[in-house]
């Protein structure tokens, strides 16, 4: 299995600061014959599915705003929340679909200090 | 706007098998991959296995000789059997579709909105 390990597993800020998450997998999830990183990045508002933010690590969804951004290759990823907003509250994950057993973090707990 | 919608019972009682479908609308299910995905209360998400529309499927290592997935084209349907439950699979299951391009990638949009199941006699 190729294990993600977010890193931290909550923080908290305060509105208009930047939150950064880690994740790292276990082996590279970047493919070398298209040079892309096998890695998404999710959002859960609480009582909610999962919402796709981030794919190929650092391509962001139709319709996310901006202020959400996705980098890292290989085994080391971040995903960053500049100028946090009451509604970024939530628990982010990261998903590897580079083997076909795909992954998640255990996820990081965003909130508002 | 494909939209996904879990059923099943709520209830699954020990030893007994969890049956899940899910409905798809707003689009075909076809050329597609669809995935289930479980998180128990207060904890991460767990990816179950996937099927495409002709049948084949890749399931979770952990999970593989307890897991079967089918597909009913007629109804737009998937759905999801797993045997010999115990507390360990109590959480919330979500459908999800596979998102593949040019033959490569593979992340989750949309989900459903989750079915929450109880294991329990």
């Amino acid at each position: 299995d190729i294990v993600m390990t977010q890193s931290p597993d909550s923080l908290a800020l305060s509105l208009g600061e930047r939150a950064t998450i880690n994740c790292k997998s276990s082996q590279s999830v970047l493919y070398s014959s298209n040079n892309k990183n096998y890695l998404a990045w999710y959002q859960q508002k609480p009582g909610q599915p999962p919402k796709l933010l981030i794919y190929w690590a650092s391509t962001r969804e139709s319709g996310v705003p901006d202020r959400f951004s996705g980098s890292g290759s290989g085994t080391d990823f971040t995903l960053t929340i500049n100028s946090l907003q009451a509604e970024d509250v939530a628990v982010y994950y990261c998903q590897q679909f580079y083997s076909t057993f795909w992954t998640f973090g255990q996820g990081t707990k965003v909130e508002i200090k | 706007q494909v939209q996904l919608r879990e059923s099943g019972p709520g209830l699954v009682k020990p030893s007994e098998t969890l049956s899940l479908t899910c409905t798809v609308s707003g689009g075909s299910i076809d050329n597609h991959y669809w995935s289930w995905i479980r998180q128990p209360a207060g904890k991460g998400l767990e990816w179950i296995g996937r099927i495409y529309n002709n049948g084949n499927t890749n399931y979770n290592p952990s999970l593989k000789s307890r897991v079967t997935m089918s597909v009913d084209m007629s109804k737009n349907q998937f759905s999801l059997k797993l045997t010999s439950v115990t507390a360990a699979d109590a959480a919330v299951y979500y459908c999800a579709r596979d998102v593949i391009v040019a033959g490569t990638g593979d992340w989750f949009d949309p989900w459903g909105q989750g079915i929450l199941v109880t294991i329990s006699s």
